[in-house]
């Protein structure tokens, strides 16, 4: 979707290396969404943030931390990466309730060698 | 624990045809189900949910059917186009009576569409 994007699209690393992804949103949602996907397998949430001051952890949260800049802004970073980080990292965002339709960035290819 | 998994992980198809997609879930408590289409090199899009006190959904060209009987939940496709070729991804969402619905997604089925 056009109006969430993420920088970079794809990244070639190495170990011990600092990461940081970053999504934007031109949609006006409040919450924001990092997941990663491996090969052949639905996504798993890492962190979640309802506002810019409010951030929780999700299923995968090891190795990994966000910062929310803004509404429109949420950055994951890996400190110091490893090769299983090497995935798929999708952004997306949602309006406020219990339920409502996440909207995906085009994710981004991190290889860490 | 909680699970969503597919029973086909490849389908193909010829176009004109109707696809079925299928999905079994574990957690019965789940609030909605939710229906993903993923392309190469792109993100997940949605298709279409359903509530689950609800049996099934029509969308444009899809259907949605929920049996909580058998903790059961298909995607049908109708005449299937080559676009439609994709990795679907079925999900469910879980709010445990808190404002969060915590979405957790299945393996995925290949569709392949063949002119």
């Amino acid at each position: 979707d056009a109006d969430v994007t993420q920088t970079p699209r794809n990244r070639i690393t190495k170990t011990g290396k600092r990461i940081m992804l970053e999504c934007s949103q031109t949609k006006g949602h409040d919450r924001m969404y990092w997941y990663r996907q491996d090969p052949g397998l639905g996504l798993q949430l890492i962190y979640y943030s309802f506002d810019v001051k409010d951030i929780n952890k999700g299923e995968i949260s090891d190795g990994y931390s966000v910062s929310r800049q803004a509404q429109a802004k949420f950055s994951l970073s890996l400190e110091s990466a490893i090769p299983n980080q090497t995935a798929l990292y999708f952004c997306a965002t949602s309006e406020g309730q219990v339920w409502d339709e996440q909207f995906f960035g085009p994710g981004t290819r991190l290889t860490v060698l | 624990g909680e699970s969503v998994g597919l029973h086909l992980p490849t389908l193909s198809v010829q176009e004109g045809d109707n696809s079925i997609i299928n999905c079994a879930y574990s957690n019965s408590a789940s609030d909605y189900f939710i229906w993903y289409k993923q392309e190469s090199g792109k993100g997940p899009q949605f298709i279409i949910d359903i509530r689950s006190n609800m049996d099934k959904r029509q969308g444009q060209r899809v259907t949605v059917l929920l049996n909580k009987t058998v903790k059961h939940l298909s995607l049908q496709i109708a005449a299937t186009q080559p676009g439609d070729s994709a990795v679907y991804f079925c999900a469910e969402i879980n709010a445990g009576g808190t404002s969060y619905g915590k979405l957790t997604f299945g393996q995925g089925t290949i569709l392949t569409v063949h002119p």
